[in-house]
């Protein structure tokens, strides 16, 4: 399996920062990278797929980039309703992994 | 509107087994690839199985491969998840996802784009 690690673990941040998450694969994954939202009581909602294509209905200030084995997920000027657990996803293979997750707090 | 309805979560007791459905509706079902993601309390998400929208393909994570069974009827627009053999590390909220895809390059990339509510399965002894 493909393990995937993100960075950091958690992280505590303020209305208006610009915060970014770091995914890191194990081994090349090209662009099979996905990121998602969870937030407490709920199911996990689509952000971004292809490592940097917007989720319709996804807000703007959401953006990732990265290829290979380096990825990031960039808010570009936080909001209240951002405060959410994070997660990458590789589908590279079919053992699909995600990594821990990051605990992002406003 | 696309809507995911997970059902047949419960306590069950260590080696037993339960069968989790999902009833999906505001898509056409027999057209699109399913999955169950589960998340065991307090942590972060684990993929389960997948199966194609013809029900060819299947793939099991290593954590339940010869245990659970995935499967669907696509008359009923219904997944399924049979498990059997259930361990205390089972207890979870599984998820059944719907797939979406893209194509990159000429390859397709998969992802988790519609999710249900969830349904809690409790292993006990």
């Amino acid at each position: 399996d493909i393990q995937m690690t993100q960075s950091p673990s958690s992280l505590s941040a303020s209305v208006g920062d610009r915060v970014t998450i770091t995914c890191r694969a194990r081994q090349s994954i090209s662009t099979f990278l996905n990121w998602y939202q969870q937030k407490p009581g709920e199911a996990p909602k689509l952000l971004i797929y292809a490592a940097s294509t917007l989720e319709s209905g996804v807000p703007s200030r959401f953006s990732g980039s990265g290829s290979g084995t380096d990825f990031t997920l960039t808010i570009s000027s936080l909001q209240p309703e951002d405060s959410a657990t994070y997660y990458c996803q590789q589908s590279y293979n079919t053992a699909y992994t995600f990594g821990q997750g990051t605990k992002l707090e406003i | 509107e696309v809507q995911l309805m997970e059902s047949g979560g419960g306590l069950v007791q260590r080696g037993g087994s339960l069968r989790l459905s999902c009833a999906g509706s505001g898509f056409t079902f027999s057209s699109y690839s399913m999955n169950w993601v589960r998340q065991a309390p307090g942590k972060g998400l684990e993929w389960v199985s997948y199966i194609c929208s013809s029900c060819s393909e299947k793939y099991y994570a290593d954590s339940v491969k010869g245990r659970f069974t995935i499967s669907r009827d696509n008359a009923k627009n219904t997944l399924y998840l049979q498990m059997n053999g259930l361990r205390d590390e089972d207890t979870a909220v599984y998820y059944c996802v719907r797939d979406g895809a893209t194509m990159v390059r000429g390859a397709p990339v998969r992802f988790f784009q519609h999710w249900g509510q969830g349904t809690l399965v409790t292993v006990s002894s």
